[in-house]
Formats: C-alpha cells, sequence, structure tokens
C-alpha cells in the first residue's frame, strides 16, 4: 500500500542553523510533492510545490529537494529562527492532475533561542 | 489565496448527537474538500463537495456518517452524525488554488464527543 513517512520524532535545532526535515514515501509514483506548515490550532499553510522532473526548488529560506529514484524529498530551512517552530507536513499528488494530493503525518520542528 | 473561515472553531458534544461545521471561502470555487486530523495521523479526505451534486465519499466515508451540502460556489457544510467519542479530531474545509495544485485551508474545528 501506498506509504508516507515523515519522522515523527520533533526535530530540536538551534536558531541560525539549517533544519533538514525529510519525507519518504513508498509504493507511490506522485507527479508533485508539496510541503506545508501547519501551526497549533490552524490549518495547513501551502509553502512549495516540486514537480517529479524537478530536482530543487527554492522560495527565500526555504529549499526542498525531490529525489523519485530514492523517493525521498528532502525541506531545508536555513538560518533557522524560533517563529520557523511548526509542524511541517509533505503532501503527494498523482498523476494525471489529481487536485487531492494525500498528507504525511508531519514532522515538529523546534528552534530553540 | 483564498481566505477560509470556519465555524465553530471547537465544540463538546455528548455521543449520539450530531454537529454541522460550517465552511465560509471569500471567493467562488467549484471544489471545497473536507479533511479530519486525528491526533498525531495525517490529514484524510473525507469528501469532495461540489456544487450542484452530490458530495463525492473516500473510501471509509459514508453520507448518512457525513452528510454534505454545497448550496452556493462560497459555502460548504459537514454535519458529523450520531457522534462517538472516535469522531474527536479536528475537522478542516480546503480549496484548491489557482496554480500549482496547492490547497487552502481553513482553520479547523475542533471536535470532542464525550
Amino acid at each position: 500500500s501506498q506509504k508516507i513517512e515523515q519522522n515523527s520524532e520533533a526535530l530540536n535545532i538551534q536558531e541560525g542553523k539549517t533544519a533538514t526535515l525529510t519525507c519518504n514515501y513508498t509504493n507511490y509514483s506522485p507527479a508533485y510533492l508539496q510541503w506545508y506548515r501547519q501551526d497549533p490550532g490552524r490549518g495547513p499553510v501551502f509553502l512549495l510545490l516540486i514537480r517529479e522532473n524537478e530536482k530543487e526548488k527554492r522560495k527565500e529560506r526555504l529549499k526542498v529537494t525531490f529525489d523519485t529514484t530514492l523517493k525521498q524529498s528532502l525541506f531545508h530551512i536555513t538560518a533557522s529562527q524560533p517563529a520557523d517552530s511548526a509542524t511541517y507536513l509533505c503532501a503527494l499528488g498523482a498523476s494525471g492532475g489529481s487536485y487531492i494530493p494525500t498528507f504525511g503525518r508531519g514532522t515538529s520542528l523546534i528552534v530553540h533561542p | 489565496s483564498a481566505v477560509i473561515s470556519q465555524k465553530p472553531s471547537r465544540d463538546i458534544c455528548q455521543r449520539g448527537t450530531s454537529l454541522t461545521i460550517q465552511c465560509q471561502v471569500d471567493s467562488q470555487v467549484t471544489m471545497m474538500f473536507w479533511y479530519r486530523q486525528q491526533p498525531g495521523q495525517s490529514l484524510t479526505l473525507i469528501a469532495t463537495a461540489n456544487q450542484g451534486s452530490e458530495a463525492t465519499y473516500e473510501s471509509g466515508f459514508v453520507i448518512d456518517k457525513f452528510p454534505i451540502s454545497r448550496p452556493n460556489l462560497t459555502f460548504s457544510t459537514l454535519t458529523v452524525s450520531n457522534m462517538s467519542p472516535e469522531d474527536s479530531s479536528i475537522y478542516l474545509c480546503s480549496v484548491p488554488g489557482q496554480r500549482s495544485y496547492e490547497q487552502y485551508f481553513g482553520p479547523g474545528t475542533r471536535l470532542t464527543v464525550t
């Protein structure tokens, strides 16, 4: 069955360091992969999308890589700040133009001042 | 981007009762989605609500338990019927963006069933 894996343990890092979150998947051939941010008591907020034919995408301090051979995406936040503390969800979308991605459970990031 | 509001933001209900959750979008959209997010779990799609047609339910979700209305292009409701403690969850509505398959989510409704 299709499976999306994100580290269930929280990632704790010091302010100013680069945070790296991992999203692995199995039994899936996604056409695109998305990352969302979710704060407590709020709905997820879309951050970035990367397509299957793209290796890397950047947006300000965010960088996403997508390795369809390893079936893995890495999400980097450079120069992290305490305000970056949140849960980050990855979501995979199937080919065929589906607007409905499948979400992982998310990884909590805690940036310490 | 779309701005989405949900009512209520939270509620505590007794088992056997029903709760209707409202979702309002600030622009007209064809598709609206309803998700459930149980503690420590991923977002699970309940159904897709298109205006003017019956909602399309995902495997494991049925209309009798989660009836949905979509009276116009900016509004939808999800009812959680005959609730049990297992229905305790956050319920979210979302709409697709104009591009790139992103989704915009409402703030969610936190439901606790006692």
